[in-house]
């Protein structure tokens, strides 16, 4: 089967620095997405990395590991604005998204 | 403003009625999809359509029905509601499926069916 873990809630405080965990086993790799969703709103698009390394994009980074099967998300300057659900999510070799079931980040003052 | 457009926002509805959640991009977007989000679960897709005309089965098609009579709309028809269809829908789409465009999606439909 496919599966996609991610840890289920983390805790950080304001102007701290957090690391986000997302580790998959799928039929094949064609990429991974980063999305983010604020409760009761809609999933955004924050990054997509389909080669190893980190992709830094301002304050967020995504970081990929294909051999590993290990993605994380890399999030520094906290602000209580980043009070968000973290989605994780894989392109496998039909080129379809499995999705893990997020990871609620909770950000404290 | 260019985007997806769900509606209703939310709908109370008995089991055993119809309903047609409406989705509508103005994006020109080649794919579209329907997803649901259940507490504690990932999205989990239902249907989807790579280009106007086609349609195909997600993970979770049963009771749900889909149509792409043009680019713009995707219609979700639940034939005849359960309560297990309780949950927030999500339409979404992308330039093309099988590439690496993001998703975007709509605002969502939360449903209960009681």
């Amino acid at each position: 089967g496919q599966n996609i873990d991610q840890p289920t809630e983390m805790t950080a405080t304001e102007g701290a620095i957090v690391q986000i965990n997302c580790t998959y086993q799928t039929s094949g790799f064609n990429g991974l997405f980063w999305y983010q969703q604020h409760a009761g709103e809609a999933p955004t698009f924050l990054s997509y990395n389909v080669l190893d390394g980190l992709e830094e994009k301002g304050r967020f980074s995504s970081f990929l590991s294909r051999s590993k099967g290990y993605s994380y998300l890399l999030l520094k300057e906290l602000q209580m604005k980043d009070s968000a659900s973290y989605l994780c999510a894989v392109v496998d070799s039909n080129y379809q998204l499995i999705w893990g079931a997020g990871t609620k980040l909770i950000i404290k003052p | 403003i260019a985007g997806i457009t769900q509606a209703p926002t939310s709908q109370i509805l008995a089991a055993g009625r119809r309903m047609t959640l409406r989705c509508t991009q103005d994006m020109r977007h080649n794919a579209m999809y329907w997803y649901r989000q259940d507490l504690g679960l990932g999205l989990r897709l239902i249907h989807y359509s790579n280009t106007a005309g086609t349609t195909g089965k997600g993970e979770v098609p049963d009771g749900y029905s889909v149509s792409r009579a043009n680019t713009d709309d995707f219609p979700l028809t639940l034939a005849s509601a359960v309560p297990s269809q309780t949950s927030v829908y999500f339409c979404a789409s992308s330039v093309r499926q099988g590439d690496n465009s993001p998703l975007h999606f709509g605002n969502g439909t939360r449903l209960t069916v009681t």
